[in-house]
């Protein structure tokens, strides 16, 4: 079965620092694609940023990107210079062949003043 | 705002009501999906419509009864509940051609069911 791992219920970092959420996943496709969805707190999930499994080079929106490290089966999101409007729950997501795309429980953030 | 908007945001019913969850997007997307979120549980896909049609449904129980009257509209139906069903639902919508992967939710409806 196909499964997201995220080790991480919750974490807090300070404003301007660099925080890093980690994910694995499991599979034995080849190609796939891997997702970091944000969901603020009461608001809408909304995606951040998306990997192609078949491209090697990390995928960078703006300061978040991401360590793709595909023969680990890893996938962690970076935030950089961290703002209180970071705060959400982070979820992790994998899209198989079929285009089901499977969750990660979550990862809680808080980017404290 | 995602262009999804979900009614009511809050529910809270009895194990014997019969109430309904209400989806809407005028994205012209394709596709919609009601997904269960639950504390300390990864996000649950529950049934997919694409152009109308139930493309999948992941073993939900019949309490649970999904309509798509058209490719803006999405519904659940809900009866006879447990408390365990208590949650969140979001409903999300994707195109296809569009980026891939990338689902736009609404802000989901809180059920409790006492």
């Amino acid at each position: 079965a196909q499964t997201v791992t995220q080790s991480q219920p919750e974490m807090s970092v300070q404003e301007a620092e660099t925080v890093t959420l980690s994910c694995t996943y499991d599979t034995s496709e080849s190609n796939y694609y891997l997702f970091w969805y944000k969901q603020p707190p009461s608001r809408q999930m909304i995606l951040v940023i998306r990997q192609e499994a078949y491209k090697q080079q990390n995928a960078t929106e703006n300061r978040f990107s991401v360590n793709f490290q595909k023969a680990a089966k890893s996938f962690s999101l970076k935030i950089s210079d961290s703002q209180l409007g970071d705060t959400a729950m982070y979820f992790c997501a994998f899209m198989n062949r079929d285009d089901k795309i499977i969750f990660g429980k979550g990862t809680r953030l808080h980017i404290l003043p | 705002e995602t262009g999804v908007t979900q009614t009511p945001r809050h529910l809270v019913m009895g194990m014997t009501n019969k109430k309904s969850l209400k989806c809407e997007q005028h994205l012209g997307h394709n596709a919609m999906y009601w997904y269960k979120q639950s504390a300390k549980k990864p996000l649950e896909l529950m049934f997919v419509y694409n152009f109308k049609e139930q493309t999948e449904n992941n073993s939900v129980p019949s309490r649970f009864s999904p309509e798509c009257p058209n490719s803006s509209h999405l519904f659940l139906h809900l009866h006879t509940l447990q408390p365990e069903d208590s949650a969140l639902y979001l409903c999300a919508s994707s195109h296809d051609g569009a980026v891939v992967g990338e689902l736009f939710f609404g802000e989901g409806s809180r059920l409790t069911v006492l």
